[in-house]
This record gives structure tokens, sequence and C-alpha cells, in this order.
């Protein structure tokens, strides 16, 4: 079956940096997505991926590795608003998004 | 204005009653997606439509129904209501480009049947 995993809370401090991985089993792959989403709001896009390596998009950079099915969101400079779930998914051959269970990250002061 | 607007935002009903979640987008896409939110759990796909005339299942469309009015109308329905479609719901649209692309969600609807 298909499966991504995430971990499902996180907690960090305000200005560190937090890394939240995602581990992914799907048929076929065409790109990942992360999504940040707060509490009771819609989830807003923030990164896509298909290709391996790293894109950075300000405080915020997503890795990929499609031989391991891996990947992770780097969020730097966190700060009180950064608290939030983060939703990996990935799109796979019939171009349907698999969806993790999100990522709670609680930033403390 | 919101782009991909629901209503409603909020409902509480009873089990058995009939349940229409409403769906329009002004962003002109023609992909547009039903989604159920549990704690707990990732989005789960209800239902898609690729265009107006198309309608497809997703992994959970049993106890729902769907209508594509016109390309910037989807609607959900519930015929019975029971308490397990106690849900947070999402109404997504994505552009009919290429296949790939985000989604566009709206702001919710928050389900709740006693």
């Amino acid at each position: 079956g298909q499966n991504i995993d995430q971990p499902t809370e996180m907690t960090a401090t305000e200005g560190a940096i937090v890394q939240i991985n995602c581990t992914y089993q799907t048929s076929g792959f065409n790109g990942l997505f992360w999504y940040q989403q707060h509490a009771g709001e819609a989830p807003t896009f923030l990164s896509y991926n298909v290709l391996d390596g790293l894109e950075e998009k300000g405080r915020f950079s997503s890795f990929l590795s499609r031989s391991k099915g891996y990947s992770y969101l780097l969020l730097k400079e966190l700060q009180m608003k950064d608290s939030a779930s983060y939703l990996c998914a990935v799109m796979d051959s019939n171009y349907q998004l698999i969806w993790g269970a999100g990522t709670k990250l609680i930033i403390k002061p | 204005d919101a782009d991909v607007t629901q209503t409603p935002r909020n409902r509480i009903t009873k089990t058995g009653k009939r349940i229409m979640l409403e769906c329009s987008q002004t962003k002109g896409h023609d992909r547009m997606y039903w989604y159920r939110q549990d704690p707990g759990l990732g989005l789960r796909l209800i239902y898609y439509s690729f265009d107006v005339k198309d309608i497809n299942k997703g992994e959970i469309s049993d106890g729902y129904s769907v209508s594509r009015q016109a390309q910037a109308k989807f609607s959900l329905s519930l015929e019975s209501a029971i308490p397990n479609q106690t849900a947070l719901y999402f109404c997504a649209t994505q552009p009919g480009t290429g296949d790939t692309g985000e989604l566009f969600f709206g702001e919710g609807s928050r389900l709740t049947v006693l």
C-alpha cells in the first residue's frame, strides 16, 4: 500500500532551526509537496520538489531524495507564527496526492 | 474575497438528515476536489472532478455524493448523515493544464453530526 510517514509532533525554540522529516512509499512518484496548516484553517502551499536536492525559499527549505523515499522541510529563524501543522504529500503515478497525517510544530519562546 | 469559497463554514445536524456542502471558485481551475480531515489522520479524498462532465470517486466515497454544476461549482452531499461523518471538510482546486501543481483550498466546513 501507499504510505507517508512524518512525526506527529515536534517542539522547537523561537529563533532556532527545525527539520521535519517525511518518508514515503508510493506507487510511482510525480513530486512531493509541503503545506502549512494553522489550527482550524486551510492548508497553504509551501514547496514542491520533483528532482533530488534542496529548494530554498526564504526561511524555508525543502529537500528530496527519490532513491531513499525521503524529504525534509527545514525552517530557520523560527517565529511564533510558525506554530502550525506541516503536511507532506506525494503525487503518485496516477497524479493523485497521498497525504501524511501532518507534524504539529510547537514553538516555545 | 476568497478564491475558493465554502458554505456553510459550520453546521450541526442530526443523524439521518441530508446535508449539502457547497464550493465555488473564481480561479478558473478545471480540477476540483473534496477532502475530509480528521484529527490524527491525513487529508482523505472523497471525490474529485477534472471537468464538468467528469466525476471520480476517491478513497472514502461511501456515504457521499457530488455534483459539478459548472466549472466553478462543486457540491458535496451527505444523503443521510451519520456521526462518523463528523469532520472538517475541505474543497480544493487545481489548474487543469499539466499534471502537477499546487492545490488551492477553501477555508473548510466543519460538520458535526449528532
